[in-house]
């Protein structure tokens, strides 16, 4: 069965460009979460979905950034007028609806802003 | 806010040897989950162990266990018989079973498997 998938696997961004990143979760997954792995570092939760609904986006580190999950499968993570700080790998996972559920990680975009 | 420290950035143990790997967590909660997870180079990142916080039970999985010590708020990993597929960042990760769904990590441990 298919994983989670991220697309595209790099990109690279000069700055002030906006750049968007996708994630497909594995089919019937309720829970959608986005993370931001700055290198040698854990992952940091930026927000989370639940079908449609974003739930949570406490982790969004500005206003430049803006998630979305309009019918509950695909998600779009969007990043307006990239900064150099914004250069991480941004991590999407899935899963079953409860807290107990593992959640599966999707290999992540490696975004680098020049 | 939970936080979770890993205080060894990073770890070597032997090919067939055995290595622990330390993780501490602050809550003020009483219902969670704690979890291991692996990233290897290749950076998909792989649940190993979970444990919920109201069994006393220790969890294993094959050649992986942990000892959860949740008056001491620790929850170290154990490795034996180690192998060189083993060679992976390690992440200890704490998640809500109250509302919350967001998984909490830190900062992760490299391990290395010597042959």
């Amino acid at each position: 069965g298919a994983g989670v998938s991220q697309s595209p696997r790099y990109k690279v961004a000069k700055r002030g460009q906006d750049v968007a990143l996708r994630c497909d979760p594995i089919s019937g997954h309720v829970s959608l979460f986005w993370y931001q792995q700055a290198l040698g570092q854990g992952p940091e939760f930026l927000t989370y979905f639940q079908n449609e609904a974003q739930l949570d986006k406490s982790g969004l580190p500005s206003d430049r950034f803006f998630a979305e999950r309009p019918e509950g499968s695909v998600s779009t993570l969007k990043i307006q007028r990239t900064q150099q700080e914004d250069s991480a790998v941004y991590l999407c996972a899935s899963s079953l609806a409860t807290s107990y559920n593992e959640q599966f990680f999707g290999p992540g975009t490696r975004l680098t802003v020049l | 806010a939970q936080t979770v420290t890993q205080s060894q950035p990073e770890m070597s143990v032997q090919e067939a040897e055995t290595v622990t790997l330390s993780c501490t967590y602050d809550t003020s909660e009483s219902d969670y989950y704690l979890f291991w997870y692996k990233q290897p180079p290749s950076r998909q990142m792989i649940l190993v162990i979970r444990q919920e916080a109201y069994k006393q039970q220790n969890a294993t999985e094959n050649r992986f266990s942990v000892n959860f010590q949740k008056a001491a708020k620790s929850f170290s990993l154990k490795i034996s018989d180690s192998q060189l597929g083993d060679a992976a960042m390690y992440f200890c990760a704490y998640r809500s079973a109250n509302g919350g769904n967001k998984l909490v990590f830190g900062a992760g441990t490299i391990l290395r498997v010597k042959s």
